[in-house]
């Protein structure tokens, strides 16, 4: 149980387009849902933390403009980047947790190279 | 000073080593203590989790946590090398709260 999934795995795309990473969980419902970004062999920095229904909570930083999470339902959150850069290559995981539980389970990420 | 410290190694044991990793914290209200295990670019996998001090045993896999030390481990018997991984500490000061991450431990072992 508590499997959470994302798609796509890895993504290239254009500097200056958008693109948009799925975040789901396929055996549960997650009322909160994280988003975090990875740089390599540094631990996970967090983005957002979006609660089904409401508007998504940015971490000081990050450009809520840029980095767009939808949470629309109990089992999808997405996150966009718009407009991106070379400097927002990186590695994207999503987390879900279930109600007030303690802990949080892990996407696989999705690795995102702007070139 | 970080909420989470944690040595990154690298460590590298023989197979059959027991391996020792570690975390140290510096808010004394963190009540949840998880371990994830994070391969190379994968996501984490929870580990282990626990709730104020104590210990807590699942195979191979021990955690302790010391609040009075405010100090973390995980134990790994007989370890494998599949155990090769990075080792992620995360805390929270309570349900619903949000993770403080440890900056991970990449640990190989050697077949």
């Amino acid at each position: 149980g508590a499997v959470v999934s994302q798609h796509p795995s890895w993504v290239i795309c254009k500097s200056g387009t958008s693109v948009k990473i799925e975040c789901r969980s396929l055996d549960f419902q997650a009322t909160t849902m994280f988003w975090y970004r990875q740089f390599p062999k540094q631990s996970l920095m967090l983005m957002a933390t979006s609660n089904e229904g409401s508007k998504a909570t940015y971490e000081q930083g990050v450009e809520k403009d840029k980095f767009l999470i939808n949470h629309a339902s109990l089992t999808l959150s997405t996150l966009t980047v718009t407009s991106a850069h070379p400097e927002d290559s990186s590695f994207y995981i999503c987390s879900a947790r279930m109600g007030t539980a303690e802990t949080q389970y892990f996407g696989p990420g999705t690795r995102l190279l702007v070139l | 000073q970080k909420e989470v410290e944690q040595d990154p190694g690298p460590l590298s044991v023989p197979e059959g080593a027991i391996v020792s990793l570690n975390c140290t914290y510096s808010n004394s209200a963190f009540q949840y203590f998880m371990w994830y295990r994070q391969y190379s670019r994968k996501g984490p996998e929870l580990l282990m989790y626990t709730y104020s001090s104590g210990n807590k045993e699942d195979g191979r896999f021990t955690a302790q946590v010391d609040k009075s030390s405010k100090y973390i481990s995980l134990f790994i018997r007989d370890s494998q090398p599949s155990d090769s991984a990075t080792y992620l500490c995360a805390m929270s000061l309570d349900t619903g709260n949000q993770f403080y991450f440890g900056t991970g431990t990449s640990l190989t072992v050697i077949p």
